[in-house]
């Protein structure tokens, strides 16, 4: 059974500041990863997808990936309020489109 | 271009009960995936299916089946619905080899 461990929070950032959310997961062979946003009764949209060790950023967000600690962390510069939503972790299996899904890290941003 | 549909938006069913959920996307993508999500479960893959003609498991099927009619459309099938199915059920495509899957806007399904 592959496992995807996000702290579900809340976390709570004020706004302007930086919101740091994490996740581990336990199949090494996994090769890109990705991050989704959900608001409150939508559904999941990707944001952001690293595939190489190291930081990868795109506006305010950046992604980290250590692939040999199964490490990957997600960065939102500059929070804002609507960015309060739950963001959920998503490894790629190494063969086919499966994605594995962490529990998600519910973010309030507080103004 | 509608993205991926889904319907109902909200169903409520009675134990034993059957229902079919249906999904549509026009995006032309080859791969199509049923999940289900429950409060601090995360997204859960119930089946999927990586092109016309195919289909497989995924984490948790017992309980469903799936149809993927045409290119365009995978539904999803309850046979005996059970309270442990009350959940919210969302549909999402993706073409073969890209990364990124499309989610609908999911059915928000009861059964008491």
């Amino acid at each position: 059974q592959k496992e995807v461990e996000q702290n579900s929070g809340p976390l709570s950032v004020p706004e302007g500041a930086i919101a740091s959310l994490n996740c581990t997961y336990s199949d090494r062979v996994s090769q890109s990863f990705f991050w989704y946003r959900q608001y409150s009764g939508k559904s999941p949209e990707l944001i952001m997808s690293i595939y190489s060790n190291g930081d990868k950023e795109d506006g305010r967000f950046t992604a980290q990936l250590n692939k040999a600690s199964q490490y990957v962390s997600l960065l939102i510069r500059d929070s804002q309020p609507s960015d309060s939503a739950t963001y959920l972790c998503a490894p790629r299996e190494a063969a086919g489109n499966k994605l594995t899904f962490g529990g998600g890290t519910r973010v309030l941003v507080k103004p | 271009n509608a993205g991926v549909t889904q319907t109902p938006k909200f169903q409520v069913l009675k134990t034993g009960q059957s229902m079919t959920l249906q999904c549509a996307q026009d995006m032309n993508h080859n791969s199509m995936y049923w999940y289900r999500q429950d409060p601090g479960m995360g997204l859960r893959l119930i089946y999927y299916s990586a092109s016309e003609g195919t289909t497989d498991k995924g984490e948790v099927p017992n309980g469903y089946n799936v149809s993927r009619l045409n290119k365009r459309e995978f539904s999803l099938r309850l046979e005996s619905a059970a309270p442990s199915q009350t959940s919210v059920y969302f549909c999402a495509s993706s073409e073969a080899g890209q990364n990124e899957q499309f989610f609908g806007p999911g059915t928000r399904l009861t059964v008491l």
